[in-house]
């Protein structure tokens, strides 16, 4: 069975950064595009990101570019997401997603004072 | 980017019943090798989105028939046929033909 599960989410204040994890099991993490996608509260779904099978191509939706860096590490079957200037807009439920198929059941990050 | 319009917002059925959603996009999703890649999501409440159509057309592994997608270029639709309990909830189309992927601002099916 597909599991993606996120971590790392939580409180944080304006400008601070947070990295957020996501455990990847049951299929073989290392043949696999990975990706982040966030949904604000009450709102629709925004794509972040996703890095291919050995980071050597990262794509970002080019508005959160210089905010977010995607990472993984294929022998600990992890993806991360480096949140970096955090402000209130980017309050949202992150999901990390396996290419378009599976999705993680979501954490919260909330940026406030 | 690509601007995917969802119509309606939100959608009133009755168990049984069937809906009809539109995904309209500013550009065509057909990509240069041919593929289209428009797909479908549900995302019930309080959970994560689920794949229910990928391509325009195919059903992923375990949807039911009773979920269907069509369309081509610009213009696509899913339809959800004898709507069950289990079928509400906010509908969201995304493409992936062009970066970045883009999504639908989503379909809310409730119970009429």
């Amino acid at each position: 069975e597909v599991k993606l599960v996120e971590s790392g989410g939580g409180l944080v204040q304006p400008g601070r950064s947070l990295k957020l994890s996501c455990a990847a099991s049951g299929f073989s993490f290392n043949d696999y595009w990975m990706g982040w996608v966030r949904q604000a509260p009450g709102k629709g779904l925004e794509w972040i990101g996703e890095i291919n099978q050995d980071s050597s191509t990262i794509n970002y939706t080019p508005s959160l570019k210089d905010k977010f860096t995607i990472s993984r590490d294929n022998a600990q079957n992890t993806l991360y997401l480096q949140m970096s200037k955090l402000g209130s807009e980017d309050t949202a439920i992150y999901y990390c997603a396996r290419e378009t198929t599976y999705w993680g059941q979501g954490v919260m990050v909330t940026v406030s004072s | 980017d690509v601007v995917l319009t969802q119509t309606p917002v939100s959608l009133l059925i009755s168990l049984g019943g069937q809906a009809s959603i539109s995904c309209r996009s500013s550009q065509s999703l057909v990509h240069s090798n041919g593929n289209t890649y428009l797909h479908w999501y549900l995302q019930k409440p309080g959970q994560s989105p689920q794949l229910l159509i990928y391509q325009v057309s195919n059903r992923f592994s375990g949807i039911p028939d009773r979920f269907s997608g069509s369309g081509s270029g610009t213009d696509f639709t899913l339809k959800i046929s004898r709507v069950e309990p289990e079928d509400l909830g906010v509908y969201y189309c995304l493409q992936r033909t062009h970066n970045p992927p883009t999504f639908g601002g989503g379909t809310k099916l409730e119970l009429k």
